[in-house]
Parts: C-alpha cells; sequence; structure tokens
C-alpha cells in the first residue's frame, strides 16, 4: 500500500537549533516525493521535491530509498519557520499526503 | 506565479441544502483538478480527481451522488455538496495542474470552510 508517515505531530525547535522533519514512505516502485508548507492563514505551497535535489529557505531533503525516508532538514531554525509541513508523495496521476508536522520554533 | 482560487471562502448552510463551491484557476489553464478535505488538525484527504470534460474519478469511501464534481472548463471545476449534513463541516481544498506538467506541479487554492447547521 502506498502510505507516508509523519510520526511528529508536533515538533518545537529553539531559534538557530537544528531541524529535522520525519517522513517515511511505503510505494512500490520508484517514487517522487515532495515537502509541502503551510504557513499561518496561508494556502498550502511546494517547499521542495526530491528530483530538483535543491534547498530552499535553507531547508534540505534527501531520498533514502534504503530506509525509505524523506527527511526535511535545516541547519539553523528561524522564527519564520513556524508552520505546518506536509510530506508528500506522487503516486500514478495524484498526491498522497503525510499528516503533516507542525513545526514551533521557539524564541 | 500561477494562482488558483476558490469561492466562497467560506460558507454556512441548513442542514439538507445543497452547496456549490467553486474552484479557479486564474492564469493557467488546468486540464485536471482536485478535490481535497481537511478535518482540523488533519491532513488533507484526496476526494476526487476531476478532469476536463470527462468524469470525476473518486477515491475510495467518497460517495459521488453526494459529492458532485463538475469540470466543464479548462478553467473551472465545481464541487457541489448535495443534502449537507453537519458531518460535512469541513475545510475543502482544490488543487490544479496545468496540462504540460507533471504530477507535483499542483497550485493550491485557499480553500473553503463550509459550516451545516
Amino acid at each position: 500500500a502506498q502510505r507516508v508517515t509523519q510520526p511528529e505531530k508536533l515538533l518545537s525547535v529553539f531559534k538557530g537549533a537544528p531541524v529535522e522533519l520525519k517522513c517515511n514512505y511505503s510505494y512500490s516502485g520508484s517514487p517522487e516525493l515532495f515537502w509541502y508548507v503551510q504557513y499561518s492563514r496561508q494556502r498550502l505551497q511546494l517547499l521542495l521535491r526530491h528530483i530538483s535535489r535543491e534547498s530552499i529557505k535553507g531547508f534540505t531533503a534527501d531520498l533514502n530509498k534504503g530506509e525509505t525516508s524523506f527527511h526535511l532538514k535545516k541547519p539553523f531554525a528561524q522564527e519564520e519557520d513556524s508552520a505546518m509541513y506536509y510530506c508528500a508523495l506522487s503516486s500514478r496521476d495524484k498526491i498522497i499526503f503525510g499528516k503533516g508536522t507542525r513545526l514551533h520554533i521557539l524564541p | 506565479g500561477a494562482v488558483v482560487s476558490q469561492h466562497p471562502s467560506w460558507v454556512i448552510c441548513k442542514s439538507g441544502t445543497s452547496v456549490k463551491i467553486e474552484c479557479r484557476s486564474l492564469d493557467f489553464q488546468a486540464t485536471t483538478m482536485f478535490w481535497y478535505r481537511q478535518f482540523p488538525k488533519q491532513s488533507l484527504m484526496l476526494m476526487a480527481t476531476s478532469n476536463e470534460g470527462s468524469k470525476a474519478t473518486y477515491e475510495q469511501g467518497v460517495e459521488k451522488d453526494k459529492f458532485l464534481i463538475n469540470h466543464a472548463s479548462l478553467t473551472l471545476s465545481t464541487l457541489t455538496v448535495t443534502s449537507a449534513h453537519p458531518e460535512d463541516s469541513s475545510f475543502y481544498i482544490c488543487s490544479a495542474s496545468p496540462p504540460a506538467g507533471l504530477t507535483d506541479t499542483q497550485y493550491f487554492g485557499p480553500g473553503t470552510r463550509l459550516t451545516v447547521l
């Protein structure tokens, strides 16, 4: 079964500390994985995708097929990073979302 | 960048009535639109995939007769919640994909909050 698991509902991190949002997936085949972000009172938007291997707003995510993971990382958290983060997997013609992790950056 | 709008942004209706929610792609043509439902503090649940000019594809467990989807043009898809009941109260979000884009190139609307009394 295709599934995206985000084990943490809430993650609180002090400003300047490293951030890691966990994501594991279950998929038979070559997955396409993404991270979406939803800031307070804003719409959902794409943060990054694994095929681009890019860094957006200081965030990176590496696909680890052996561990079936796609964790989102940032070395130094900023207050504006507080938001809801969703890991997602592209399956055929649709996207499957994880349950999301709320990242709260403490001052 | 690509913009997707939804109308209305919120609606309150009486139990038993029907409510229509519009999703528009403002500056691109969307071959495919998606409808999601989001419960408080929970993830997005895909309800259906709407393809222009053809019938929508519903996810398992979603009643097609209750959630009517029409995608009559490349810029507009509508979701009608028929005979709404309080349990249908939720946040409904649409997204749209341009024709040449990959599945991942989805642009999300701001959502519509439906409250059924």
